[in-house]
């Protein structure tokens, strides 16, 4: 069965500092990955896509790399803030083998900034 | 805000009653999808619901089954609950255009207790 792997230890790092995060993935082929933030007692919020046939993909201070050989997604936030502490969910995705654009979630990993 | 909505924002069960949750989809969406989220995991796909028909259903028993409105409004309603249903219950809305983009757009959730 499909297995989506994140760090189940929070991640405790230094204001300023990049943080990084895995999201590992067997038993799946998806078309694109999508990584969402989630603050506590709230739904996700989407951050940022990346498809199969691309390799890094930026947002302002958050970069995600995908590399399909590994079945690894990388996860970075740089300069962190405060303001970045959540846990962050990433998600696959395959359309065209369920029809439809299910999204297969990791546990998702938290992530503390320390001012 | 994502501009979806659910209620109500909380709900005490008792085991063996039924629920029905509600969602208002963002506006100009056509699909509606519905999550479980066990306190410490991902949320997991229920079903999810285009333009008013089911397109698709996670690894969940018949006594979960939902309803979307010709307004793109949707309902989840569960029978016979039992004490694991006891959860965050997300909905979340996209459109899909076939291009692959498919952002999906959460709600703040429905916070299940069943006792």
């Amino acid at each position: 069965s499909q297995k989506i792997e994140q760090n189940s230890e929070a991640l405790n790092i230094q204001e300023g500092k990049t943080a990084t995060l895995t999201c590992n993935y067997t038993n799946y082929s998806p078309a694109y990955l999508q990584w969402y933030r989630q603050d506590p007692g709230r739904g996700p919020v989407f951050l940022l896509l990346i498809r199969e046939n691309e390799k890094e993909k930026r947002k302002e201070r958050l970069k995600v790399t995908f590399d399909t050989t590994l079945k690894q997604s990388l996860f970075h936030i740089t300069a962190s803030q405060p303001a970045d502490s959540a846990t962050y969910l990433c998600a696959l995705v395959n359309p065209s083998l369920y029809g439809n654009n299910r999204l297969a979630f990791g546990k998702g990993n938290q992530v503390v900034v320390i001012p | 805000e994502t501009g979806v909505t659910q209620s109500p924002t909380h709900l005490i069960k008792t085991r063996g009653q039924q629920v029905t949750l509600r969602c208002s989809s963002q506006s100009g969406h056509n699909t509606v999808s519905w999550y479980q989220q066990a306190l410490g995991q991902g949320p997991q796909f229920i079903f999810q619901y285009y333009r008013e028909e089911e397109n698709g259903r996670g690894n969940f028993p018949p006594r979960f089954s939902g309803l979307q409105f010709p307004n793109y409004s949707s309902e989840l309603n569960v029978n016979a609950l039992e004490l694991d249903d006891s959860a965050l219950y997300l909905c979340a809305s996209s459109f899909i255009s076939g291009q692959g983009k498919d952002e999906q757009f959460f709600g703040p959730g429905t916070r299940l207790t069943v006792l």
